[in-house]
């Protein structure tokens, strides 16, 4: 298997811009993660999925931040419009059964500066 | 506040040295996990303690955990420059089993 992949792996956007981040996670993980890391905050969870369903999006910091999981092998992470203090490492993890018995597989992530 | 906190929060040791890493947290879990992350990558998952285990072996690491604490240490034993590394401690709580909350992590320096 591949892992998980996202991409792209870096986005420079302006201010203002839509940006969609996408994740395709591990066949067979019924569990899709999405998480913000930066030096100030540390890796926050924005929202979670359990067979494509979204169970938990109360870290999402606003509106303008959207997900959706259409397929068991497809999800998007929408920021609509950007600002500056968006930027971040953005990172797709995906886990059979969620956190209970095994480790979250996490991808490379995507890097998005917003100027 | 966090759920889990990590102690120190940066280490610098010789290559050949053990390097221990702290972790705390708050409320009643059902496992915790330790995670590490090299620069601009993304995390691996190390090791899965579950809250009724109290030691866990996986090669050069050694995780414990004390629940009367609330307390988990990791160890890593005759540590590698490719060690170097963020470590970061993870809890999975007994009220919402199916998510994962990480600490701000460890910061660890192995000096060939």
């Amino acid at each position: 298997d591949a892992g998980v992949i996202q991409s792209p792996r870096h986005e420079v956007t302006e201010m203002g811009q839509e940006v969609t981040l996408r994740c395709k996670p591990i066949s067979g993980h019924d569990y899709l993660f999405w998480y913000r890391q930066t030096m100030m905050r540390g890796l926050e969870l924005l929202i979670y999925f359990n067979n494509n369903v979204p169970i938990d999006d109360s870290g999402m910091p606003e509106d303008r931040f959207s997900a959706k999981m259409p397929n068991a092998s497809f999800s998007t992470l929408k920021i609509q419009p950007s600002e500056p203090r968006d930027s971040a490492v953005y990172f797709c993890a995906s886990s059979l059964g969620g956190g209970q018995n095994y480790g979250y597989t996490f991808g490379s992530g995507t890097r998005l500066t917003v100027v | 506040s966090q759920q889990g906190e990590e102690d120190p929060q940066a280490l610098s040791i010789q290559e050949g040295e053990n390097a221990t890493m702290n972790c705390s947290y708050k409320t009643s879990i059902n496992n915790l996990q330790w995670y590490r992350q090299n620069s601009g990558r993304g995390l691996v998952h190390l090791i899965l303690i579950r809250s009724n285990e109290r030691e866990k072996h996986s090669g050069r690491l050694r995780v414990t955990l004390d629940t009367s604490k609330k307390s988990s240490s990791l160890l890593i034993t005759a540590s590698r420059a490719a060690d170097t590394a963020s470590y970061f401690c993870a809890t999975v709580l007994k009220t919402s089993y199916d998510k994962v909350i990480f600490g701000p992590g460890t910061s660890l320096s192995v000096i060939p």
